[in-house]
């Protein structure tokens, strides 16, 4: 099975600008959850669709969007961007049918904001 | 919310040296362990996980961990570790199965 693409993998945007990142899921998963990283923070999490609905969501500002397709297939958006969202954005797919499913995570979208 | 900890940001260790890397959780509640491992300019690969039973699981590239209920923690150890084991290592833990929350990361670097 192909593993889950994120597209694209590097984007430079300017402050005020927004952004659209995409992840494809391994097929059959419907779960996908979107993590920001950045160094000495870790992995902190955006938010997780299942099959089309957001189930869960992190403690970002609503500047942070997303949203799941019928394929799977999922859209982050951020909008008027800002420095700090400079990180690497991550996405991973899982089954997520019942508890301890693991998630397998794509290359990532560096963005960089300036 | 479950927090995890990991003690070690950094870690250097000779080759062919054992090593351990330290994770602690915050609940105490059912919940499942994974160790990831995140290459440069890569997104992260599961090294193993801990749903339930025995509480030593043996993962990928000679890593184990051993589940400890009692204090909560997960430490990954390998007994040799190689140059190519030179990555970013995150602990996570998840008891719902769809909201996984990550540690902060240990470095490890192996000296020749």
């Amino acid at each position: 099975k192909a593993g889950v693409t994120q597209t694209p993998r590097y984007l430079i945007k300017t402050r005020g600008q927004q952004v659209t990142l995409s992840c494809s899921p391994i097929s059959g998963h419907r779960s996908v959850s979107w993590y920001q990283q950045t160094p000495g923070q870790g992995l902190q999490f955006l938010f997780e669709y299942f099959s089309e609905t957001q189930r869960n969501k992190g403690n970002f500002p609503g500047r942070f969007s997303g949203r799941q397709f019928s394929n799977s297939r999922s859209e982050m958006n951020v909008s008027t961007l800002e420095l700090g969202d400079s990180a690497l954005y991550l996405c991973a797919s899982s089954l997520a049918d019942r508890g301890g499913e693991t998630q397998y995570f794509g290359p990532g979208t560096r963005l960089l904001v300036l | 919310a479950q927090s995890v900890t990991q003690l070690d940001s950094q870690v250097p260790v000779f080759e062919e040296a054992p090593v351990e890397l330290r994770c602690n959780y915050s609940s105490s509640v059912s919940v499942y362990l994974f160790w990831y491992v995140q290459y440069p300019n890569q997104g992260l690969q599961l090294l193993l996980k801990y749903l339930s039973g025995s509480t030593l699981v043996k993962g990928i590239n000679g890593f184990e961990a051993e589940f400890n209920k009692s204090q909560t923690s997960f430490h990954l150890r390998k007994p040799s570790v190689h140059i190519s084991d030179t990555a970013e290592y995150f602990c996570a833990v998840t008891n719902t199965g769809n909201q996984f929350y990550f540690g902060t990361g240990t470095s490890l670097t192996v000296i020749p």
